[in-house]
């Protein structure tokens, strides 16, 4: 099966901070993955597929890029409301998550 | 708008079983593979198993295979996790999510907590 590593685990950052996100995939996955951001007592919310493809009505300042085995989410200027967790998904047919990455202050 | 609404968490000794379902609507749920993703507490997201339009299909990951069935009804509109031989480790929230051509997951309901503990 295909494992998913994320990096940092955490990440301590300010508003108008331009956050950086990795996830690494165990072997090629071409361009089949997604990134999700989670809010405490929420369900995810899907930010980006096909590695780089914003989902409607997600912020522009929200970007993904990277395909094969690396991959990055990037937030360009921090707002207050990007505060969460964020997980990158596999979209295979085992679609394993990574391990997610919490923004804090 | 598309609705995914679970149900049939609950507290339950280790061994024993559960059944959870998922009410679609907004969407025509025939069309699409759908799947079962859990969270335990304080813990990240795992997918746990999914299931093609007509159930011809179905894939699980494996710390559950043998032991949870995922079944869909499509006159109901309707998604089932039946889970037996329940452990402490699959205490979680479970969310069903309606999983895209491409394999993501756009919509999600608000989950359910199974709680398995003696």
């Amino acid at each position: 099966d295909i494992q998913m590593t994320q990096s940092p685990s955490t990440l301590s950052a300010s508003v108008g901070d331009r956050v950086t996100i990795t996830c690494r995939a165990s072997q090629s996955i071409s361009n089949w993955l997604a990134w999700y951001q989670q809010k405490p007592g929420k369900a995810p919310k899907l930010l980006i597929y096909k590695a780089s493809t914003l989902e409607g009505g997600v912020p522009s300042r929200f970007s993904g890029s990277g395909s094969g085995t690396e991959f990055t989410l990037t937030i360009s200027s921090l707002q207050p409301d990007d505060f969460a967790t964020y997980y990158c998904q596999q979209c295979n047919s085992y679609k394993a998550f990574g391990q997610g990455t919490k923004v804090e202050i | 708008e598309v609705q995914l609404v679970e149900s049939g968490g609950g507290l339950v000794q280790p061994g024993g079983s559960l059944r959870l379902s998922c009410a679609a609507s907004g969407f025509t749920f025939s069309r699409y593979w759908m799947s079962w993703v859990r969270q335990a507490p304080g813990k990240g997201l795992e997918w746990v198993a999914n299931i093609k339009e007509d159930g011809s299909q179905k894939y699980y990951v494996d710390s559950v295979r043998g032991r949870f069935t995922i079944s869909r009804d499509n006159a109901e509109n309707s998604l089932y996790l039946q889970m037996n031989s329940l452990r402490v480790e699959d205490t979680a929230v479970y969310y069903c999510a309606r999983d895209d051509i491409g394999g993501f997951f756009p919509s999600w309901g608000q989950g359910t907590l199974v709680s398995v503990s003696s």
